[in-house]
């Protein structure tokens, strides 16, 4: 079964502003981390943001914030100011617990994303 | 800042032939990965390594498929006999802990012919 869904396999923003990445997730698990990732055209994998299923508040790093809403199993990343640079491939990740496993991500299919001037 | 590296960057190989796959995981790091990424399509999960045995594996990682810590630095992906869908980008990621966060490393691209 899919656990990792990103519905939208290409998105436009215009430099400057904000442009929201969706995700949605399925687990049974009530311990859980969500990640995103950044993948330029390079290839590597950039650590963008996590959430864990426990946070009270969404967890935001510089221009990223991620918008959890929990009852609704989604994790929306959103970039504020884009940039030029944003462009690329943003993949959202879940990890399941228990501690007792090596706690493998799995990955969504991805979004790219293209900045326009 | 320390980072996870790779090698090598890219590697062809003819279809059958043993290849082997470095990594050097962040020094204090004690969670070690290994992901493959077919182009165009999404990461997948190959196996996880902790305490120097393997404690998860996907489907994928088949009899063909071995990981070792050789030392203390250096971690490794064996494949045995390369097939031409074992063509893909693969990452080493590496965490303190089962529950923090994965530091990718760059990839290494692995293209059989």
């Amino acid at each position: 079964a899919q656990k990792i869904t990103q519905t939208q396999p290409g998105m436009f923003v215009q430099e400057k502003e904000a442009v929201t990445l969706d995700c949605t997730y399925d687990t049974s698990d009530p311990s859980y981390g969500l990640f995103w990732y950044k993948q330029p055209s390079s290839g590597e994998m950039i650590f963008l943001i996590y959430q864990g299923s426990y946070d009270q508040q969404n967890a935001t790093e510089g221009r990223y914030s991620l918008n959890f809403q929990k009852a609704r199993k989604s994790a929306n990343l959103v970039i504020s100011a884009s940039q030029l640079g944003d462009s690329a491939m943003y993949f959202c990740a879940m990890r399941e617990l228990p501690y007792n496993q090596g706690g493998k991500l799995i990955f969504g299919q991805g979004t790219e994303l293209s900045v326009k001037p | 800042e320390p980072e996870v590296t790779q090698t090598p960057s890219h590697q062809v190989t003819q279809m059958g032939q043993e290849v082997i796959l470095r990594c050097v995981p962040i020094s204090n790091h004690l969670y070690f990965y290994w992901y493959r990424q077919i182009l165009g399509q999404k990461v997948e999960f190959l196996v996880s390594f902790y305490n120097n045995e393997i404690s998860e594996k996907s489907e994928i990682f088949d009899d063909q498929f071995s990981v070792e810590r050789p030392d203390g630095s250096n971690f490794t992906l064996k494949i045995r006999s390369t097939k031409l869908e074992d063509s893909a980008m693969y990452f080493c990621a590496s965490s303190l802990a089962s529950g923090n966060e994965q530091f990718f490393g760059p990839g290494t691209r692995l293209t059989v012919l």
